[in-house]
C-alpha cells in the first residue's frame, strides 16, 4: 500500500528566507507526486505535479525516486505563502491511476 | 464559481441521525471522490466514484454510504454507525487523468454532531 509522510506538521520562517517543505512516500511502483495548497478560508487546490517540472508562485518540488522524496521548495518565502500544504501520491488502483493518497499537511507560517 | 459545488456548507446533526452532504460538479469529470479532513490527520479516503454506478470503498468508509446515479452527483451519507462523524468533508472530482493532472476540489461540508 501506498503511503505519504510529511514530518513536520508546522513550520515557521522569515519572509525572504528559503523554505523546503518535505515530502516522503512510498509505494513499490512508478508514482506520480503532487502537492496541494489550502490558504485560509479557501478550497485546496493543486500547487504543482511533478510531471510537468513547472515552477508556480515560485515553487518547485524534484521527484527523487532514491530518496523517495518529492520536498517543495522556494528560495525567497513570502508572506502570503502561509498555508496548509499537502504532498499527494497517485498510485495504480486497478488499472487506472485515480486514486490520490494525501500525508498529513504541513501548516507553514511566514513571518514579517 | 463553478465547477464542484458542495452543500451545505454547515450541517449540524443530532446523535442517531443521518445525513446527506451533497456533491456536484459541471466539468463532465467521470471520476468523484469524498474524504474526510481532521486536524492532523491530512486527508483520508472515504469512497470514489470512477463511473456511474459505480463505487469503491477508500480508508475508512465504515459508517458512510455514497450512490453515484449521475455522473454529476456524488452524494454521501453519514450513518449513525460513524462513531465520530464531526468532521470537514470534501468532495473531488477528476477525469481519467486524474492520477496524472490531479483534482478539484469542492469548498467543504463542515459537520458537527450536536
Amino acid at each position: 500500500a501506498q503511503r505519504v509522510t510529511q514530518p513536520e506538521k508546522l513550520l515557521s520562517v522569515f519572509k525572504g528566507a528559503p523554505v523546503e517543505l518535505k515530502c516522503n512516500y512510498s509505494y513499490s511502483g512508478s508514482p506520480e507526486l503532487f502537492w496541494y495548497v489550502q490558504y485560509s478560508r479557501q478550497r485546496l487546490q493543486l500547487l504543482l505535479r511533478h510531471i510537468s517540472r513547472e515552477s508556480i508562485k515560485g515553487f518547485t518540488a524534484d521527484l527523487n525516486k532514491g530518496e523517495t522524496s518529492f520536498h517543495l521548495k522556494k528560495p525567497f518565502a513570502q508572506e502570503e505563502d502561509s498555508a496548509m500544504y499537502y504532498c499527494a501520491l497517485s498510485a495504480d488502483s486497478g488499472g487506472s491511476n485515480y486514486k490520490l493518497t494525501f500525508g498529513k499537511g504541513t501548516l507553514l507560517t511566514v513571518n514579517p | 464559481d463553478g465547477g464542484i459545488t458542495q452543500s451545505p456548507k454547515y450541517l449540524f446533526r443530532k446523535e442517531g441521525q443521518n445525513v446527506t452532504l451533497s456533491c456536484e460538479q459541471n466539468l463532465n469529470h467521470d471520476a468523484m471522490y469524498w474524504y474526510r479532513q481532521d486536524p492532523g490527520q491530512g486527508l483520508r479516503l472515504i469512497y470514489y466514484s470512477q463511473i456511474v454506478n459505480d463505487f469503491q470503498k477508500g480508508d475508512i468508509a465504515e459508517g458512510y454510504s455514497v450512490s453515484r446515479e449521475k455522473k454529476e452527483s456524488f452524494p454521501l451519507t453519514v450513518t449513525s454507525a460513524q462513531k465520530n462523524p464531526t468532521a470537514f468533508y470534501l468532495c473531488a472530482s477528476s477525469d481519467r487523468t486524474g492520477g496524472t493532472y490531479g483534482y478539484t476540489f469542492g469548498s467543504g461540508t463542515r459537520l458537527t454532531v450536536v
